[in-house]
């Protein structure tokens, strides 16, 4: 079943820069595509950005040239460079299991999630 | 862009009732690429149903999906206290694309 485990949420400045890490556990990590997912003012599900087993990467519209994201394998982790940070990208950000290859898929497995608020 | 539409968007219920969820595609999905979710205050969402009707590992069978074209339902046969929360449909096909939910709650 695994867990995937968040962490990298912080108050930032507009205009300034955060990474996110998720890291998998109890599964083989570089068989699976992994996503990004936020939540925005409590209760708005956003999908973010994708990547796959590859290193073939998908990104929203409204995060495409602002955010990178990429992986390690060999230490079970994805990461999602965000700069250029807006108050519109305050949320809680998942990571997610994709049971799909590509940039569409359902999830079983999520992590906690790490709260991004951008505000001055 | 497919938009998601959820209705309603508060559903007030007593336990043993049955609750009908709707999601309602912008556009025609011509393939399965539909899901659900509920979500409790402070957790991430968790699977319920994939695929438009397939029950995803250890999720009751009072819980089903179905539906085609721009009309997918959930239906909770009969409500028990743990389901109550927010339910969010999701489309999955080239891209991905939440609805924004329909809370149910206790009557």
């Amino acid at each position: 079943e695994g867990q995937l485990v968040e962490s990298g949420g912080a108050l930032v400045q507009p205009g300034g820069s955060l990474r996110l890490s998720c890291r998998g556990s109890g599964f083989t990590f570089l068989s699976f595509d992994f996503h990004w997912v936020r939540q925005v003012a409590g209760k708005d599900l956003e999908w973010v950005s994708a990547i796959g087993t590859t290193g073939d990467t998908y990104y929203s519209d409204a995060v495409k040239g602002r955010f990178t994201v990429s992986r390690e394998n060999a230490k079970d982790s994805m990461y999602l460079q965000m700069s250029n940070l807006r108050p519109g990208d305050t949320g809680v950000y998942y990571c997610a299991k994709g049971e799909y290859y590509g940039s569409g898929s359902h999830y079983y497995l999520w992590g906690q999630g790490t709260l991004v608020t951008v505000s001055s | 862009e497919i938009v998601l539409t959820q209705s309603p968007g508060t559903l007030s219920l007593s336990p043993g009732e049955r609750a009908t969820l709707s999601c309602s595609p912008s556009q025609t999905v011509n393939n399965k690429y539909l899901a659900w979710y509920q979500q409790k205050p402070g957790q991430a969402p968790r699977l319920l149903i994939y695929d438009v009707s397939r029950r995803a590992t250890g999720i009751p069978d009072r819980f089903s999906g179905g539906g085609s074209g721009t009309d997918f339902t959930l239906t909770i046969s009969s409500v028990e206290p743990e389901d109550f929360g927010v339910y969010f449909c999701q489309y999955y096909g080239v891209s991905v694309t939440f609805g924004p939910g329909t809370k149910v709650e206790m009557k």
